[in-house]
């Protein structure tokens, strides 16, 4: 079946400017992550989502960052004002539920000139 | 607050050797860890999950993974490497209070030479 998917696969921005990232889970997981994986990095949580709700966002790194999903299925992450430092791999998975494993996609890498 | 260290950036290993990649754990309660396995360009695949039971827990491929609660460790292996297990491992526990936040580790590059 298909699995978690993420678009794009790459994205190239500049200093300043703003970005959206997709995330498709799994039909039927309820459960939905966002990750930020930098170079030689383990991915590290950003934020929680249980259904159409933010259940947890305290990964978020600051205001800049800000993630929603309306319908409870299709997720989109946004980044404000974007920073060099913002530059990584952003990685989405989703699970039945918070109990269960979760299942990532490819991820976004994304760079910031 | 949890954290989870893999003290090894990389581990070499002869095909058909075993092989073992390192974990250790720091939790405030009962842990529950994960093993996850990333391929280039790919994301990152479950392996394996210690919730509670036996020690020692079999995975996806012939992986296993053995709890050990006095040294909090959590040491992947498998009896006899093969070339295509090449790749990132992950080894990640789950928040006690906090259920849906995983802490991974910084990664372990596996090379397995013919």
């Amino acid at each position: 079946g298909a699995g978690v998917s993420q678009t794009p696969s790459n994205k190239v921005t500049e200093k300043g400017k703003y970005v959206e990232l997709r995330c498709d889970p799994i039909s039927g997981h309820t459960a939905l992550y966002w990750y930020r994986q930098s170079l030689g990095q383990g991915p590290e949580f950003l934020i929680y989502f249980q259904g159409t709700g933010a259940a947890d966002d305290s990964g978020l790194p600051n205001d800049r960052f800000f993630a929603v999903r309306p319908e409870g299925s299709v997720s989109t992450l946004k980044i404000q004002r974007t920073e060099r430092g913002d530059s990584a791999v952003y990685l989405c998975a989703s699970s039945f539920s918070s109990y269960n494993e979760q299942f990532f996609g490819p991820g976004t890498r994304l760079t910031v000139l | 607050a949890q954290s989870v260290a893999q003290p090894e950036d990389q581990v070499n290993v002869a095909e058909g050797n075993p092989l073992t990649v390192k974990c250790t754990y720091s939790v405030s309660g009962n842990p529950y860890l994960f093993w996850y396995v990333q391929y280039p360009n790919r994301g990152l695949q479950f392996l394996l999950k210690y919730i509670t039971g036996d020690n020692l827990v079999k995975g996806s491929y012939g992986f296993e993974a053995e709890f050990n609660k006095s040294q909090t460790s959590f040491h992947l292996k498998k009896p006899s490497a093969l070339v295509s297990d090449s790749a990132l491992y992950f080894c990640a526990v789950r928040e006690v209070d906090n259920f849906n936040k995983f802490y991974f580790g910084s990664g372990t590059k596996l090379n397995v030479k013919p």
